[in-house]
Formats: C-alpha cells, structure tokens, sequence
C-alpha cells in the first residue's frame, strides 16, 4: 500500500512570511494527525482529524497556525506569520482505526530565517 | 499523560541481540504500551504494541513484566539499519500518540 504522502520536502521562508504544508494520507485511514518536531526532540502532537472534523486541536497555536481537511482525505497546514521558533519538521501521520499503528509521512523541514 | 523512562543512549554490536528497556510505573489498565523508532531524516515508524502480554512480528518482541510498571523491546539480531531514535509511548486507547525523548540506539559493525 502507498504510504502518507507529504509536500514539500523542504521549505526556507523569511520570518513573517506565510508557508503551507500538504498531506495525503494512506487511503481508507479515517485519523489524521499532524505533528511538530523540533531538533533534539520527540514529535509534538499539533491537530487531530477524524473524517473531516476536528477532534483535538488543543495544542495547536491558532493566532498563526490553521489546519483543514477537505473531504476527510487531504489535509493541509498553515503557518501565517512564520516566527523563526517555527523552524521545525512538520510529520503526517494517519491511521485506519482504534488501537493501531500510525504511518508516518517522510516530514517537511521548515526553516524560518 | 502517562509518563515513561528510557535511557538516553545505548550501543550495541551488528548481528547481536538488543533489549532497549522501558519504565511506566504510573500505567494504567487500559494503556497500551507502543513503540516507534525514527531513522535519521524520515518519520517515525510503527515497531510493534500490547496490552498485557508478550508480542512478536516479523520486526521486533515485546516483553512486558507482569505488573505491567516496564516493558522491553527485543531487537533479535540488529543491523546497521536499526540504528535509530526507539520511542516507548503508554497511549490510552483512542488517544494520540504523545512522543518523549527517546533512547539512541547505536548500532558498532
């Protein structure tokens, strides 16, 4: 099976500057996550979908972070403005159902100069 | 959260086998314990997971103690490929996987 699809693979911005990110998950996986992982450190959950509604977003910083997810397939996330402390990889993960494993998108590395 | 323990680094050599250790002495009955490992510029990955006995796949085993308060991965005969960031995680069920520190694993040829 095809696994989480992410764009770009790499990203460089100016601070202040707006930037998008795209995942296309493994077909059929109701749960989509996107995570934040800054250098040295474990992934920091950011939003949970499930279909196309939100299920947790509480760790999202929403005054510059947004997320959607069109038709419970695709999903993206914004960044507007960018700070420098954004400078991070931003993974896709999905997953088809309770207790199971996720699969992991490659990332997109983001850097704010 | 439930938290868990595991040691920064670990070391071992190609072709022998690796126990990476996990302390949860605050888990709960219905957390499941999961482990990931993440390999340098890629996502994490899915290893293996259980409840309350010892699991096996074509990856990995997993021993849980049977107070359930640790657990150890078993990595049976490592390569240079497992070379990697091993993350042990207690997830309640249908709760998001909430990542730590991991332990590094180092794999000598």
């Amino acid at each position: 099976e095809a696994g989480v699809a992410q764009s770009p693979r790499y990203k460089i911005i100016e601070k202040r500057q707006s930037v998008a990110f795209w995942c296309n998950p493994i077909s059929g996986h109701a749960t989509l996550y996107w995570y934040q992982q800054i250098l040295g450190q474990g992934p920091k959950l950011l939003i949970q979908f499930q279909n196309n509604g939100v299920v947790d977003d509480s760790q999202l910083p929403k005054d510059r972070f947004s997320a959607e997810r069109l038709k419970g397939v695709d999903s993206t996330l914004k960044i507007q403005p960018a700070k420098l402390e954004d400078s991070a990889v931003y993974l896709c993960a999905s997953q088809q159902f309770g207790a199971g494993g996720y699969t992991f998108g490659s990332g997109t590395r983001l850097t704010v100069v | 959260d439930a938290k868990t323990t595991q040691p920064n680094s670990m070391e071992s050599n190609e072709e022998e086998p690796v126990h990476l250790p996990c302390n949860h002495s605050t888990i709960s009955g219905t957390d499941y314990i999961h482990w990931y490992r993440q390999l340098p510029s890629q996502g994490p990955e899915y290893v293996i997971h259980g409840l309350t006995s010892n699991v096996n796949n074509r990856m990995a085993s997993l021993a849980i103690a049977e107070d359930r308060k640790s657990s150890t991965l078993i990595l049976h005969r490592a390569t240079l490929r497992d070379a990697a960031v091993y993350y042990c995680i207690l997830r309640p069920q249908a709760s998001p996987l909430v990542f730590g520190k991991g332990t590094r694993l180092s794999v000598i040829a």
